[in-house]
C-alpha cells in the first residue's frame, strides 16, 4: 500500500526561477491538501483540490504560486520567479472524502532558493 | 472550527505513559477531535480521532470529557521514538485541518 509520494525529495532553485512540486495521492484518494512550513514553525493550509477542482484556496499567496489536480496525474504546486522567503519544506496531504476522513501526508519537498 | 490549546512542551520517562491534553472549551456538537504527531523532518503522521466517546487504536487512546471541552492523548509506554510535536485540532467536516503550534513531547531515557 503505497502511501502519499512526493517528488522531488529537495529542490534547489535559483531566485526567480520556477518550481514545480509534484504529489500523488495514496490510492482511492481523491481529496489532496497541500501545506508549507517555514523553518521552526508549524504546518500552514496553502489549498484544497478534489480531483480538477480547486475547493479552497485561501492559504494560497495571491501570485505566483498555483496548484492543479488533473483528472489523471498527480497534483501540481507550481511557484513562479521564486524568492528566498519561498524556501520551506511543502507538504502534500490526501483523503478519502476531505475532511470527514483523517489526512495521510507525505514527507514533503524540501525547497531551498539561492 | 474550535480553537484549541495545548502546553507548548512536555517531558516524559521512556516506558511511562504520556498524556498530552488539549484544551477545546469552544467547540461544537459535530467538531471532531484529531491528533497528529510530527517527527522531526517528516510529514505529520496521523494517530487518533473522535466525537464524544473515548477511542484506542495500535497506537494510542483518546480521552474526550463528558462536556467535550478537553481531551487527552495517552501513549501507554512511551519510547524514544514518540519524541515529536504533537497537534490538536478540532475539526469541522465540512472545513480544513489548520494545525496550531502543538505540544513538543520529548522522552527522555
Amino acid at each position: 500500500n503505497a502511501g502519499v509520494m512526493q517528488n522531488p525529495r529537495h529542490l534547489v532553485r535559483r531566485r526567480g526561477q520556477e518550481a514545480r512540486l509534484r504529489c500523488s495521492p495514496m490510492k482511492g484518494h481523491s481529496h489532496v491538501y497541500w501545506y508549507r512550513q517555514l523553518p521552526e514553525e508549524g504546518l500552514k493550509f496553502m489549498v484544497y483540490l478534489q480531483k480538477e477542482n480547486i475547493i479552497d484556496e485561501s492559504g494560497m499567496p495571491k501570485e505566483r504560486f498555483s496548484a492543479e489536480f488533473p483528472k489523471e496525474g498527480p497534483s501540481i504546486l507550481r511557484i513562479q520567479q521564486v524568492v528566498r522567503g519561498d524556501s520551506a519544506a511543502y507538504f502534500c496531504a490526501s483523503s478519502q472524502q476531505g475532511a470527514r476522513s483523517p489526512l495521510h501526508f507525505g514527507n514533503g519537498t524540501r525547497l531551498t532558493v539561492t | 472550527d474550535a480553537k484549541t490549546t495545548q502546553p507548548t512542551s512536555m517531558d516524559c520517562a521512556e516506558g511511562r505513559a504520556a498524556n498530552l491534553p488539549c484544551n477545546h472549551s469552544t467547540i461544537s456538537g459535530n467538531e471532531y477531535v484529531y491528533w497528529y504527531r510530527q517527527i522531526h523532518s517528516q510529514g505529520p503522521q496521523y494517530i487518533i480521532h473522535g466525537l464524544k466517546n473515548n477511542e484506542t487504536n495500535e497506537m494510542a487512546s483518546l480521552i474526550i470529557t463528558e462536556d467535550r471541552k478537553s481531551s487527552t492523548l495517552i501513549l501507554p509506554h512511551a519510547t524514544l521514538r514518540d519524541t515529536a510535536v504533537y497537534y490538536c485540532i478540532a475539526l469541522n467536516t465540512g472545513n480544513q485541518f489548520y494545525f496550531g503550534t502543538g505540544t513538543s513531547l520529548t522522552v527522555i531515557p
